[in-house]
């Protein structure tokens, strides 16, 4: 099932902060955070792992509740290259590349 | 080094006909994970290759299949298009099947009239 994907969308204007949920109703092994600008590519930002262990950009934050199936992602101090679709992808585990990615969020950064 | 090459970028097919895509992941990378991309259902997972081994299936129709070469290439069909099928294909490298990081390609746009 697909993970929802909070807000849908969100305007910004640059040096603002944003936060996007992402919850799912399936135990999760991991969560993984993708960026997509538009005629782009999906473009890898963080993976968060049962357990507590991260994987990502220096500069990306974000958190993994195990307990409620829950991810967020943080995105601080806002930049006009901060726009695009931000996708998260859950891993039920089992071994393999098969993430299930929510719907996306919609961020514009505005001057 | 090179990224992941998808060809081609573009294709308009009949109902009907088949048609087959093509993946060059980054070199040494050994695993390609295939995604159908449309505006209404978003990304959903197609297939995973390893080690030219399907390691994960989606939930899609057996028209769609795909395989992997020994130097990691893959490439994906599908058979007697439809309508729907009208989507972004996008491929996936890895370094190695598991939880890791994903780099895509730039996806083949397909359109089926």
């Amino acid at each position: 099932q697909q993970p929802v994907q909070s807000p849908q969308a969100v305007i910004l204007r640059e040096g603002e902060d944003a936060v996007i949920n992402c919850s799912s109703s399936k135990a999760l092994y991991s969560v993984h955070w993708y960026r997509q600008k538009h005629g782009e590519a999906p473009v890898f930002l963080m993976i968060l792992l049962k357990g507590g262990e991260q994987k990502g950009h220096e500069k990306i934050s974000a958190s993994f509740n195990e307990k409620k199936q829950q991810s967020s992602l943080y995105l601080t101090a806002s930049q006009l290259s901060y726009s695009g679709t931000y996708f998260c992808g859950t891993d039920l585990g089992g071994g393999g590349n098969k993430l299930t990615f929510g719907t996306g969020t919609q961020l514009k950064v505005e001057l | 080094k090179a990224g992941v090459t998808q060809t081609p970028r573009y294709l308009i097919k009949t109902r009907g006909q088949q048609v087959t895509l093509s993946c060059s992941p980054i070199s040494g990378h050994r695993s390609v994970s295939w995604y159908q991309q449309t505006p209404g259902q978003g990304l959903q997972f197609l297939f995973e290759y390893f080690s030219e081994t399907q390691r994960n299936k989606g939930n899609f129709p057996g028209r769609f299949s795909g395989r992997q070469f020994s130097n990691s290439r893959s490439e994906m069909n599908v058979s007697t298009l439809e309508l729907g099928d009208s989507a972004l294909y996008l491929c996936a490298s890895s370094s190695k099947t598991g939880t890791t990081e994903a780099f895509f390609g730039q996806g083949t746009r397909l359109t089926v009239v």
